[in-house]
């Protein structure tokens, strides 16, 4: 199993641009997420999904979209890429949505992105 | 005030010496995560509580529900141990999971 995968690992985008974050599992998990990390906070929630067609705004959406068209995958779209979109994000999935406590979370590896 | 906080926010230590990283929350919670953030960026999980008291290796997780706080210790701390720890409690009835800022540890030989 190559667990959470996510492309690319590094981009710089001009403001304005839009550009696709990739994020695969090939655990037959049914909850995927998006988060970004910002220095001095913690990881704060974009969007998240419970299972493939079912999508849901986290506490940071505006300036993303996702979708969830299969099991495996759940790309992260920026629309317009703004400077304070500049941050780290990360894709992660459990097996259960959280209403199962029991879950490890998996992370991929981290996507840097760079707005200027 | 944050619903996850995190103490200390930096950590140093000698190798050897026995570490405690505490984590405190507001809200009633269904589960509670450490997680370990290596200096190249990647995160993994190092423990799921609900309730009691977890170990792995070096590592030992506690959770007091009826507190809201949990404690991650490592005992015979290792330089490799150096990371960022990161505690994240999942709220009841709810599907997202609310994230501490990290304690930063670096541990010398």
């Amino acid at each position: 199993n190559a667990g959470v995968t996510q492309t690319p690992k590094f981009q710089v985008l001009k403001t304005g641009q839009s550009m696709t974050l990739q994020c695969a599992q090939d655990m037959n998990h049914e909850y995927m997420s998006w988060y970004r990390q910002d220095p001095g906070m913690g990881l704060r929630l974009i969007h998240y999904s419970v299972g493939a067609g079912i999508t849901d705004q986290g506490e940071v959406p505006n300036g993303y979209n996702v979708s969830r068209s299969t099991t495996e995958d759940f790309p992260l779209r920026l629309l317009s890429a703004a400077p304070s979109q500049t941050s780290v994000y990360f894709c992660a999935s459990s097996r259960f949505s959280g209403l199962y406590s029991g879950n490890t979370i998996y992370f991929g590896e981290g996507s840097w992105l760079t707005v200027v | 005030k944050n619903e996850v906080e995190q103490s200390p926010q930096n950590l140093t230590a000698q190798e050897g010496e026995f570490i405690t990283i505490n984590c405190s929350y507001s809200v009633g919670i269904s589960a509670l995560h450490w997680l370990q953030q290596h200096p190249g960026g990647g995160i993994v999980s190092l423990f799921m509580l609900s309730s009691g008291k977890k170990k792995h290796g070096r590592l030992i997780a506690t959770i007091n529900i009826q507190e809201k706080h949990s404690s991650l210790h490592i005992t015979a701390s290792h330089p490799r141990d150096s990371a960022v720890y990161i505690c994240a409690v999942l709220p009841y009835n709810t599907d997202k999971l609310i994230f501490g800022t990290g304690t930063r540890l670096q541990v010398f030989p």
